[in-house]
């Protein structure tokens, strides 16, 4: 079956650090990837989409890869703030017009 | 940008009794809406994908009959827990795709506690 695997351990990194998230699936061709931010009591917010023929996505401290040899993404935030703390979603959808398949989700926590 | 809400953003209900949620597109028109559910520490689990104009699909495993989306307009989508059960407490969220691109635009959410 499908199935899309966070870490569901918090990561929790020091300010200033990079932190690296990562996403891996199985048994899944999509044609892209998303990554998505949730705070707490509410919606995702879209960060970055990346497609099956890109190997890299950068949006200023954001840089998102995409290994589809591997199944895997992995999303890094450089300079990370406190205000960086959050649940960072990874999605996948099989075409364009496909709905999105979340995984459970990463917690991020960065200290001062 | 694109903004999606949702109303209410909570809802406190007995047993036994129906809950609409609202979700609107604010700036744009979203011809498709999808409703997910969230449980504690767990993915969001999509529901059902809403089509203006035309009946609901549902997900696998998701009683239509229990959860009635209607579409009516191209800028809101509505969802009726019917006959709710303790059960049925979470956090249902929605969203709609924008118009050029892959991404969706999700609403805040509505937690919905059935007492």
């Amino acid at each position: 079956s499908q199935k899309i695997e966070q870490n569901s351990e918090a990561l929790n990194i020091q300010e200033g650090k990079t932190a690296t998230l990562t996403c891996n699936y199985t048994n899944y061709s999509p044609a892209y990837l998303q990554w998505y931010r949730q705070d707490p009591g509410r919606g995702p917010v879209f960060l970055l989409l990346i497609r099956e023929n890109e190997k890299e996505k950068r949006k200023e401290r954001l840089k998102v890869t995409f290994d589809t040899t591997l199944k895997q993404s992995l999303f890094h935030i450089t300079a990370s703030q406190p205000a960086d703390s959050a649940t960072y979603l990874c999605a996948l959808a099989a075409s364009g017009y496909s709905t999105l398949t979340f995984g459970k989700g990463t917690m991020l926590l960065v200290s001062p | 940008g694109a903004v999606v809400s949702q109303h209410p953003s909570r809802v406190i209900c007995k047993s036994g009794t129906s809950v609409k949620i609202e979700c609107r597109s604010l700036d744009f028109q979203a011809t498709t809406m999808f409703w997910y559910r969230q449980f504690p520490k767990q993915s969001l689990m999509l529901m059902a994908t809403s089509n203006e104009g035309s009946k609901a699909t549902y997900e696998q495993g998701v009683e239509k009959d229990k959860f009635l989306i209607n579409h009516a307009s191209l800028t809101l989508s509505t969802l009726t827990v019917t006959s709710a059960h303790p059960e049925d407490s979470s956090f249902y969220i929605c969203s709609a795709p924008g118009l050029y691109t892959d991404t969706q635009y999700f609403g805040p959410g509505t937690r919905l506690t059935v007492l």
